[in-house]
C-alpha cells in the first residue's frame, strides 16, 4: 500500500501519560499534516511539516509536539494527556507545501484517554 | 480570521431527490475551496475543488464570492452518496481550514 499509513490504529491510555503517533506519507510526498477530530469539532489543523521543517502551525497545544524525520515519516507526541485529548488524529500528505494541493489522508489513530 | 461554516450537521433525503450541502466561508482574499468526503469505513478523500470546475460523481459546487458560499449540489441523490462531507478553505497560509462537516443520509 503506497498510501498514507498511521500507527497505531487505536490507543488507550491514562491521564498524565505520553503517547507517540506515527505517520508515513505517500511515496514522493514531502508535506505531512496533522489534524485532530473531536466530537462535534470537525477537523482541526494542528501542524504541517515540509521536507523536515515545520511549515505551518494551527491550534496545537504546548503539550503536543511533532517532527518529520529525514525519511519523511512524522511523529506526533502528546504529553500530560487529559480526558479532552481523546479524539481521532489524522495525518495527511501532499507533494508540495501548498495547502491548495490535494491532501491524502491516512486512516487515523483513535486515542482514548481514561 | 479564516473560517468555514457548515450549518447542517445532518441532511436526510430520499433517493432521487436534489441535494444541497451548504458551505459558507470567511476570508477577505481569493480563496481556494474544496469538498472532501468520507464514506463509511473509508478514508477522507478529495471530492472536488472549485478551481477545477468539474463535476465529480454528479456533484458540482460553485464559488459565490458575493455570498461567500461554496455549496455542494447534486440533482438526483443516490444511496451511495451517503457519507460525511467536509468543506475546506485554503487562504493565505499553508493551512487547510475545515468545516465541522455535514452527514448526508440518502434513504431508498
Amino acid at each position: 500500500d503506497s498510501g498514507v499509513t498511521q500507527t497505531p490504529k487505536h490507543l488507550i491510555t491514562a491521564t498524565g501519560q505520553r503517547v507517540t503517533l506515527r505517520c508515513s506519507p505517500r511515496s514522493g510526498d514531502l508535506s505531512v499534516y496533522w489534524y485532530q477530530q473531536s466530537l462535534d469539532q470537525g477537523l482541526q489543523f494542528l501542524i504541517q511539516y515540509y521536507n523536515g521543517e515545520e511549515r505551518a502551525k494551527g491550534n496545537i497545544l504546548e503539550r503536543f509536539s511533532a517532527q518529520q524525520f529525514p525519511d519523511l515519516h512524522s511523529e506526533l507526541n502528546l504529553s500530560s494527556l487529559e480526558l479532552g485529548d481523546s479524539a481521532l488524529y489524522f495525518c495527511a500528505s501532499s507533494p508540495t507545501s501548498f495547502s491548495y494541493n490535494e491532501q491524502f489522508f491516512g486512516p487515523g489513530t483513535r486515542l482514548t484517554v481514561l | 480570521a479564516q473560517r468555514v461554516t457548515q450549518p447542517e450537521k445532518l441532511l436526510s433525503v430520499f433517493k432521487g431527490a436534489p441535494v444541497e450541502l451548504k458551505c459558507n466561508y470567511s476570508y477577505s482574499g481569493s480563496p481556494e475551496l474544496f469538498w472532501y468526503v468520507q464514506y463509511s469505513r473509508q478514508r477522507l478523500q478529495l471530492l472536488l475543488r472549485h478551481i477545477s470546475r468539474e463535476s465529480i460523481k454528479g456533484f458540482t459546487a460553485d464559488l459565490n464570492k458575493g455570498e461567500t458560499s461554496f455549496h455542494l449540489k447534486k440533482p438526483f441523490a443516490q444511496e451511495e452518496d451517503s457519507a460525511m462531507y467536509y468543506c475546506a478553505l485554503s487562504g493565505d497560509t499553508d493551512k487547510l481550514i475545515f468545516g465541522t462537516g455535514t452527514r448526508l443520509q440518502v434513504f431508498p
